[in-house]
């Protein structure tokens, strides 16, 4: 079957620009992660979307970054007024229900900001 | 705050070894601790996950072990193949939040 979905692959953008990045999840998974991974760093936790529960949006960076879900599907990234530290691959992952408990990650999203 | 930690330097075996990957965690036990493969370009793969009452988990030649006392999860690849070369993601998520956070990962690297 399908696995989680991200696009665009890649991204190359100019600082001060605003990008946007989508995540499809697994069909049927209630909880949707993402997650930042600059170059030889772990996984950064951004945001999380349980069902209909308000997001978790403790671990976005600033208030550049805003997420949403629409129809408990697909997410959507969104960083404005991007700027260079931003650079890094961006991982959404979702499973069968929350907990955080075996995450289906899609491949990332390589953005790079000149 | 709870903190994974896992061995930065990238461990070298020959093909036939059994790699073994640790992770180290602080604080609290967590609830339980999951491994990941990650390839380069790519996601990370769910592997095995082991709750904190149980010593041992199988899965072919994966075994993975939870150590409370130590506060240690050990990750091994029996009879590891060059195929088996990759980057090892250790992740958790406890005290009550559904959000893993994961170590910086370990580099593993099978010689033929």
């Amino acid at each position: 079957g399908a696995g989680v979905s991200q696009s665009p692959s890649n991204k190359v953008t100019e600082k001060g620009k605003d990008v946007e990045l989508r995540c499809d999840p697994i069909s049927g998974h209630t909880a949707l992660y993402w997650y930042r991974q600059s170059l030889g760093q772990g996984l950064e936790f951004l945001i999380y979307f349980q069902g209909n529960s308000a997001p978790d949006k403790s671990g976005l960076p600033s208030d550049r970054f805003s997420a949403e879900r629409t129809g408990g599907s697909v997410s959507t990234l969104t960083i404005q007024r991007t700027q260079q530290e931003d650079s890094a691959v961006y991982l959404c992952a979702s499973s069968l229900v929350g907990g955080g408990e075996k995450l289906f990650f899609g491949s990332g999203t390589q953005l790079s900001v000149l | 705050s709870q903190k994974i930690e896992q061995n930065s330097e990238a461990l070298n075996i020959q093909e036939g070894k059994t790699a073994t990957l640790t992770c180290n965690y602080t604080n609290y036990s967590p609830a339980y601790l999951q491994w990941y493969r990650q390839d380069p370009g790519r996601g990370p793969v769910f592997l095995l996950l082991i709750r904190e009452n149980e010593k041992e988990k199988r899965k072919e030649r994966l075994k993975v072990t939870f150590d409370t006392t130590l506060k240690q999860s050990l990750f091994h690849i029996t009879a590891s193949q060059p195929a088996d070369s990759a980057t090892y993601l250790c992740g958790h998520a406890s005290g009550g939040s559904y959000i893993p956070t994961f170590g910086r990962g370990t580099s593993l690297i099978v010689h033929p």
